[in-house]
């Protein structure tokens, strides 16, 4: 099984920051990674697909990069609907599998 | 609108079985794959099972295999998930996820989410 692994955990920060997390492949995925962003009572939604690819609708403040083993989502100029918790998840292998989830909260 | 819609959640004890079902609408229905994803109270998101447009692809967490299993029915627009041998750590809000692409695996993500049907496995 491919194994996915996020840092941080968890994460605070102030509206107006920029935050970076970080995912890290157990083996080569090429760019089959996607993030998504969780709220409470609420369907997870997809942000960026192919490790860099911004869904329709999604801010431009969202950005991910990477290949291989290792992604990042940076999210610039936070925004108060920005905090949740975030995932990467690859679908590489037919097992997919998803990161343990980084909780960005506000300062 | 794109819309999925689970059914068949509830409270049952282990060693049951259980059937959820995933009403698809808005799209064309056998041109994706399809999952199941969950959470545990407290927990991360964990994919569960995923099938591809024709069914020729299926795969399944190791936490399942051999105890659910994935079926759709691209005539019905629906997807369903039997679960068999249920656990206490099976106890979760079952999302019925739509892939962006007909296969599995699959270099795009997962975009359209149900609201989800909650299992609670429990004597």
């Amino acid at each position: 099984d491919i194994q996915m692994t996020q840092s941080p955990s968890s994460l605070s920060a102030s509206v107006g920051d920029s935050v970076t997390i970080d995912c890290r492949a157990s083996q080569d995925i090429i760019t089959y990674l996607s993030w998504y962003q969780h709220k409470p009572g609420k369907a997870p939604k997809l942000l960026i697909s192919g490790a860099s690819t911004l869904e329709s609708g999604v801010p431009s403040r969202f950005t991910g990069r990477g290949s291989g083993t290792d992604f990042a989502l940076t999210i610039s100029s936070l925004q108060p609907e920005d905090f949740a918790t975030y995932y990467c998840q690859q679908s590489y292998s037919t097992l997919y599998t998803f990161g343990q989830g980084t909780k960005l909260d506000i300062k | 609108e794109v819309q999925l819609v689970e059914s068949g959640g509830g409270l049952v004890q282990p060693g049951r079985s259980l059937r959820l079902s995933c009403a698809a609408s808005g799209f064309i229905f056998d041109d994706y794959a399809m999952h199941w994803v969950r959470q545990a109270p407290g927990k991360g998101l964990e994919w569960v099972s995923g099938i591809s447009w024709n069914s020729n692809s299926i795969g399944y967490a190791d936490s399942v295999k051999g105890r659910f299993t994935i079926s759709r029915d691209n005539a019905k627009n629906s997807v369903h998930l039997h679960m068999n041998s249920l656990r206490r750590e099976d106890t979760a809000s079952y999302y019925c996820v739509k892939d962006m692409g007909p296969h599995t695996p699959s270099s795009y993500g997962m975009d359209v989410w149900g609201q989800g049907t909650t299992v609670i496995v429990s004597s």
